[in-house]
């Protein structure tokens, strides 16, 4: 596709459950990242996927947060026994990355709302 | 660590008035500065970049080391311009650039008729 795909583009679901988003980056970016965009917190970053790989995961909020990467294309968000305060915006992001010079233009998705009732 | 800090969460002025988004950050090395914009309904998208020192739909950011502003200026808005901006700030970490990107807290424009 053109640009960065996410789906589900909106989730309800009930407190307890674990739910799963998902993002298609642009084809032949190999950096992607996810974000969290809330009421209270604004756009925070959630991981960082260099491929298949995760060197930075320092904005996932809880150890009920993960994420995957795989072919070094489509990513998987899960949040397991989801919370209240877990409703927000996903938003996934995906650049293209020259090794030893960043072309660190970022290109969003729509993103996935998620509710937790 | 590093932080933006948007002063102004509303803005409003009238069609062909001059308008400045400020933005200021925290970091003490050398970030990379960009501004995005999300439209309604739209998805967020880049405005500018501080590197590109370029100006798009009119507008134009200077990145002032010893202010530690990236601040957004257009002279003349148009209703068109009514939109969420965002400054963000990336960097570098130990030589590798992960490139994520510190956000503030967003400044919410609406260019009146």
């Amino acid at each position: 596709g053109a640009g960065v795909s996410q789906s589900p583009s909106n989730k309800v679901t009930e407190k307890g459950k674990d739910v799963e988003l998902r993002c298609d980056p642009i084809s032949g970016h190999t950096a992607l990242y996810w974000y969290r965009q809330s009421l209270g917190q604004g756009l925070e970053f959630l991981i960082y996927f260099q491929g298949n790989s995760a060197p930075d995961k320092s904005g996932l909020p809880s150890d009920r947060f993960s994420a995957e990467r795989t072919g070094g294309s489509v990513s998987t968000l899960t949040i397991q026994r989801t919370q209240q305060e877990d409703s927000a915006v996903y938003l996934c992001a995906s650049s293209f990355k020259i090794i030893g010079l960043a072309k660190n233009i970022q290109y969003f998705g729509a993103g996935t709302r998620l509710s937790v009732l | 660590a590093q932080r933006v800090t948007q002063p102004e969460k509303l803005l409003s002025v009238f069609k062909g008035a001059p308008v400045e988004l400020k933005c200021n950050y925290s970091y003490s090395g050398s970030p990379e500065l960009f501004w995005y914009v999300q439209y309604s309904r739209q998805r967020l998208q880049l405005l500018l970049r501080h590197i590109s020192r370029e100006s798009i739909k009119g507008f134009t950011a200077d990145l002032n080391k010893g202010e530690t502003s990236f601040h957004l200026k257009k002279p003349f808005a148009q209703e068109e311009d009514s939109a969420m901006y965002y400054c963000a700030l990336s960097v570098n970490a130990g030589g590798t650039s992960y490139g994520k990107l510190t956000f503030g807290q967003g400044t919410i424009l609406t260019v009146h008729p």
